[in-house]
Parts: C-alpha cells; structure tokens; sequence
C-alpha cells in the first residue's frame, strides 16, 4: 500500500497570488495528476505527468503550472488567484496512464480566494 | 467527446434501504472505476475494472461492456454510505472522465 498527501490542506489567498500545491507519493507510481473539483462541474484534469521532469496539460491547464521534481512529488502553481475563486485540488497517483492503471487520490487541497 | 451520465442525481434512503447507482458511458469501455467521496473527503476507490459483477462488502458492482453501463448496488445502507459515488472513464490520452456522481444521503 501506499498514501498520498497534500499541503497545505487549506489554502487562503488573494486575487492576483501566486500559489503553490504539493503533492506527495509513495505508491512509486509512475503517472502522477492534478484535478480540480467545483460544485456542480465534476473533476477536471488540470495537468499530468508520466514520469520525473514530464508534463502533459490537461483541459483546464490555462492559468497553472507544474512542476515533476522527483518521481514521488509533483506540485501544481496557480499563476494569478482569481477572486472569489472556490475549489478543491486533488493530486493523483496510477502506476501507469490511465485507464491502464487504477488512479488514487490525495485528501485535496481546498483553495478560497479573497 | 467521451461522456459519462450517472444517476440518479441524488438519492435519500431510510437505514436498511437498498441503493442502485447507475453509470452510463457514450464510447465503448475497457475500463472502469467506481470511486467513494464523503462531504470534504478525498476520493477513495470502490472497484477498478469491474468486468461482470464484483463484490466487495455490501457493494456489488455489475459492468456490461456491450451496453456501455455499469451499476453499483449496496445493500442495507447505513448511515455512514452517506456521501458522493462517483464513476469514471479513462479517455483518449489516458485521463479519467468522471460523471458528476450520486449524492446519497441515509437518514437513521
């Protein structure tokens, strides 16, 4: 078994910041992902990466970046906070891409926006 | 573009009631997964390519390829089942698809 863990758990900023996710694994998963959860609109894929300095952009990967440090970490920026913006991020793990691999999750990262 | 319908939208059971949760897909699947979500929680996984029926508990998965659907059953719900089950599909480029879920909400 293995665990994912997110920080910081709760995330508080103001329009305009810049502000940085971390994820961490330790399934020694290959792929890693960032998801954004809003009420009502399901979970979209923001970014992936398929291996250590990868990066492959989702549907909604206009406004962020990422990075893949390591195999084990991979952290996602939110270049400009937009006001009043509300949402959970959720890192993922599979060992390979998608539908080939089951896909766990980290306990997310809730972001409120001032 | 590959969807993913899931209902019903939400769902209010008595403790000891009987849940089927339906997933229905516009393209043909070799794969599936039904995920667990409690209010603020992560998603955790019920069953990853649940083929035919699989059980895990009192969760019962039945997936028919042909079909293009895939339903999840629990039995004897208690109030702790409450929360948001969610399906999901891997598409083109290997990302997951996710339907928008079943609230499930069992009153004791």
């Amino acid at each position: 078994g293995g665990i994912i863990t997110q920080t910081p758990k709760f995330l508080i900023g103001q329009e305009g910041q810049k502000l940085t996710l971390k994820c961490q694994q330790n399934f020694n998963h290959d792929t890693m992902y960032w998801y954004r959860q809003d009420s009502g609109k399901g979970l979209r894929l923001i970014y992936y990466s398929i291996t250590e300095n990868d990066l492959q952009k989702g549907d909604l990967s206009e406004g962020y970046d990422a990075s893949r440090e390591k195999k084990s970490s991979f952290s996602l920026t939110v270049t400009s906070a937009q006001k009043n913006e509300m949402a959970v991020f959720l890192c993922a793990s599979s060992k390979g891409l998608g539908g080939r691999a089951e896909q766990f999750f980290g306990p997310g990262t809730r972001l409120t926006v001032l | 573009g590959q969807q993913v319908q899931q209902s019903p939208a939400s769902l209010v059971l008595q403790e000891g009631e009987n849940a089927e949760l339906q997933c229905n897909f516009s393209t043909s699947l070799n794969s599936m997964q039904w995920f667990y979500q409690r209010p603020g929680g992560s998603l955790v996984s019920l069953f990853y390519n649940p083929s035919g029926t699989k059980h895990s508990g009192r969760l019962t998965s039945t997936t028919v390829i042909k079909e293009r659907r895939s339903s999840l059953h629990i039995s004897s719900s208690q109030t702790t089942d409450s929360g948001t089950y969610l399906c999901a599909l891997p598409g083109n480029t290997g990302k997951l698809i996710f339907g928008l879920g079943t609230t499930l909400q069992v009153q004791p």
